[in-house]
């Protein structure tokens, strides 16, 4: 089983700041990474898929990067409705499908 | 539009059974995967396997194999998530979820949950 981890647990920027998450693989997944946003009493969306491509809707603020066992998630310009707790997802190996922890990005 | 409507929230006591469901609506519901993720209380994401509504060919994740029972009724477009002996353990939110047409474990869209409390 691919074990994710994503750090840190918890982010802390202000409003307008960029913010940069992080995904490590235990072992290479190639490009078959998701990122997703959850919010508390909505739905989780879909943000990035293949790493790298923007799912349909999500702002260009929103981009993601990376191959092998090293992603980044970053979100260039934080707007208020940013604050959210986001899961990266690996798809290379499965079963199982496996989800990092999650990291939340809080207003600092 | 699309949706995944998921049922409403449930209190059962450990040993009772259980059955939760989930209904796509704006898209024709044979030809997309549909998975049910856990998310246990202040915990992340954990899958438990995928459907195929149009011919119920079912996968578990290993954790999940045995635990539960995934179903589906095509002709009301609703995919079940199903437990025969509930447990404390089994508190959790669950979410319903369909894999996106690229025919990759992605999903694109997610149901809006169903939280499942377990209490003697």
């Amino acid at each position: 089983e691919i074990v994710m981890t994503q750090s840190p647990a918890t982010l802390s920027v202000s409003p307008g700041e960029r913010a940069t998450l992080s995904c490590r693989a235990s072992q290479s997944v190639s490009s078959n990474l998701v990122w997703y946003q959850q919010k508390p009493g909505q739905a989780l969306r879909l943000l990035i898929y293949g790493a790298s491509t923007r799912a349909t809707g999500i702002p260009a603020r929103f981009s993601g990067s990376g191959s092998g066992t090293e992603f980044t998630l970053t979100i260039s310009s934080l707007q208020s409705e940013d604050f959210a707790v986001y899961y990266c997802q690996q798809y290379s190996h499965w079963p199982p499908i496996t989800f990092g922890q999650g990291t939340r990005l809080d207003i600092k | 539009e699309l949706q995944l409507v998921q049922s409403g929230a449930e209190v059962k006591k450990p040993g009772e059974s259980l059955k939760i469901s989930c209904k796509g609506s704006g898209y024709t519901f044979t030809n997309n995967w549909i998975g049910w993720v856990r998310q246990m209380p202040g915990k992340g994401l954990e899958w438990m396997g995928i459907i195929y509504p149009g011919d119920s060919n079912t996968i578990y994740s290993p954790s999940f194999q045995g635990q539960v029972t995934i179903s589906v009724d095509k002709s009301i477009s609703t995919a079940y998530l199903q437990w025969s002996s509930l447990k404390a353990s089994d508190t959790a939110m669950y979410y319903c979820a369909r894999i996106s047409t690229l025919s990759r474990p992605i999903f694109d869209y997610w149901g809006q949950g169903t939280l499942v409390t377990i209490s003697s």
